[in-house]
């Protein structure tokens, strides 16, 4: 049973260029939320997608987007990147079923921008 | 903003001795998370414990929460080596709000 995947493993990109990032919730799981966790932080909620739409979204500006697929994977786009934006992008999945209490993180993308 | 404020923000000591890490909140929760991040990787879920529960167990694991004072903790006992990580305490706000509010997070090293 895999659990959540990610990639890329890492990235660097340039200013002003644009991300997306992948993420495959765990077996059983509709629910796809990412967080972004800047060094030495604890992870910042961005916005959690179910049934292809986005649900909840934390205090992010309108260049972080994303995208959730029938088969419940998500991606995660940011344009305009800043250098501010690096950072590991966290996915995490959960399920309706299981009350959305329980959380599992994939291993993470880590996105440089120079 | 972060809603959890861990302490301390860093801890080490000798294995085979108890880490006691605490974390403090501003609001009412619905459910507090433990989370352990080994080396900037993946957060590994550890516990959860609801608003109606004071104390909860899971190997040596050890969580307590106290709503009045808004704080919980976490104690290991018995360390290893293989302990050694940062842990985070997350928040799940009342209201049938999903998203974590998460700490800065104890580094904890266990010295072998």
């Amino acid at each position: 049973d895999a659990g959540v995947t990610q990639s890329p493993t890492h990235l660097i990109k340039t200013r002003g260029q644009q991300v997306t990032l992948r993420c495959s919730p765990k077996s059983g799981h509709d629910t796809v939320s990412w967080y972004q966790q800047a060094l030495g932080q604890g992870p910042q909620f961005i916005f959690q997608y179910y049934e292809e739409e986005e649900r909840q979204r934390g205090n992010f500006p309108d260049r972080f987007s994303g995208h959730q697929f029938p088969n419940y994977s998500s991606e995660l786009n940011v344009n305009a990147l800043l250098l501010g934006d690096s950072a590991l992008y966290l996915c995490a999945s959960s399920s309706l079923a299981g009350g959305w209490n329980e959380q599992f993180f994939g291993p993470g993308t880590r996105l440089t921008v120079l | 903003s972060q809603q959890g404020e861990e302490d301390p923000q860093a801890l080490s000591i000798q294995e085979g001795e108890n880490a006691t890490m605490n974390c403090s909140y501003k609001t009412s929760i619905n459910n507090l998370q433990w989370y352990r991040q080994n080396s900037g990787r993946g957060l590994v879920h550890l516990i959860l414990i609801r608003s109606n529960e004071r104390e909860k167990h899971s190997g040596r694991l050890r969580v307590t929460l106290d709503t009045s004072k808004k704080s919980s903790s976490l104690l290991i006992t018995a360390s290893r080596a293989a302990d050694t990580a940062s842990y985070f305490c997350a928040t799940a706000t009342q209201g049938g709000s999903e998203k974590l509010v998460f700490g800065k997070g104890t580094k904890l090293t266990v010295n072998p």
